[in-house]
């Protein structure tokens, strides 16, 4: 069972507009989201999360918004670089045992 | 200003041959994780270790082992490989509270 979602697997913006990448989740006991960043042949990096008590963090050009009630979360770029051209996973956890990861939305910025 | 360091990057394989995936961390966290990476899923969880000497199942242990006798180290075992656990692996590990993970680049693994 898929327990987050990411249902855009490919995301075409051009270069200095807004990206938006949704997640989706079904657990209600998650109380911590994390997006990570993902280049090809390499291991995905940390890019930003926020608690689950908290309906927005930002960092830079990246904020994070959380709906609880929707079960459902953001990541805004802005303005986006096309070296922000990458695979995006969303994960959502409860404790550190149990992350659960999206499937990736794959993000093209053009020039 | 290693982080997570996993290897070999490649292999191949033919069914029931065994090998160890060797993941070693030098960041002092007491956690570490072992993921495989399928197209179209995200990463699921085999096994993780909250501790050296420790290690409990995740999402999908089947057909795999795990052993952390020092704590910068996590080892993940195929002991009779199919071609079902062709994917690619991606340890990470984590510290204390609200840390996130830190992934090794992956070890691509393909069996015949």
């Amino acid at each position: 069972d898929q327990q987050v979602k990411q249902n855009s697997p490919s995301l075409s913006v051009q270069e200095g507009r807004i990206s938006i990448l949704n997640c989706d989740y079904t657990n209600s006991m998650f109380d911590y989201f994390l997006w990570y960043k993902k280049y090809p042949a390499e291991g995905p990096t940390f890019l930003i999360s926020i608690s689950s008590i908290k309906d927005k963090n930002e960092d830079g050009r990246f904020t994070v918004f959380l709906n609880k009630s929707a079960k459902h979360l953001s990541l805004h770029i802005v303005p986006s670089q096309p070296g922000d051209s990458a695979v995006y996973f969303c994960a959502a956890a409860h404790g550190h045992n149990d992350m659960r990861f999206g499937a990736g939305t794959r993000l093209t910025v053009k020039p | 200003n290693a982080g997570v360091t996993q290897t070999p990057k490649f292999r191949v394989l033919k069914t029931g041959q065994s090998m160890t995936l060797l993941c070693a961390q030098d960041m002092n966290h007491e956690y570490m994780y072992w993921y495989r990476q399928d197209p179209g899923m995200g990463l699921r969880l085999i096994h993780y270790s909250v501790g050296e000497g420790t290690t409990a199942k995740g999402e999908v242990p089947d057909g795999y082992n795990v052993s952390r006798l020092k704590k910068q180290n996590f080892l993940l075992g195929l002991e009779s490989a199919a071609p079902s656990q062709t994917s690619v692996y991606f340890c990470a590990s984590s510290g204390q509270g609200d840390q996130p993970q830190h992934f090794g680049d992956g070890t691509r693994l393909s069996i015949l």
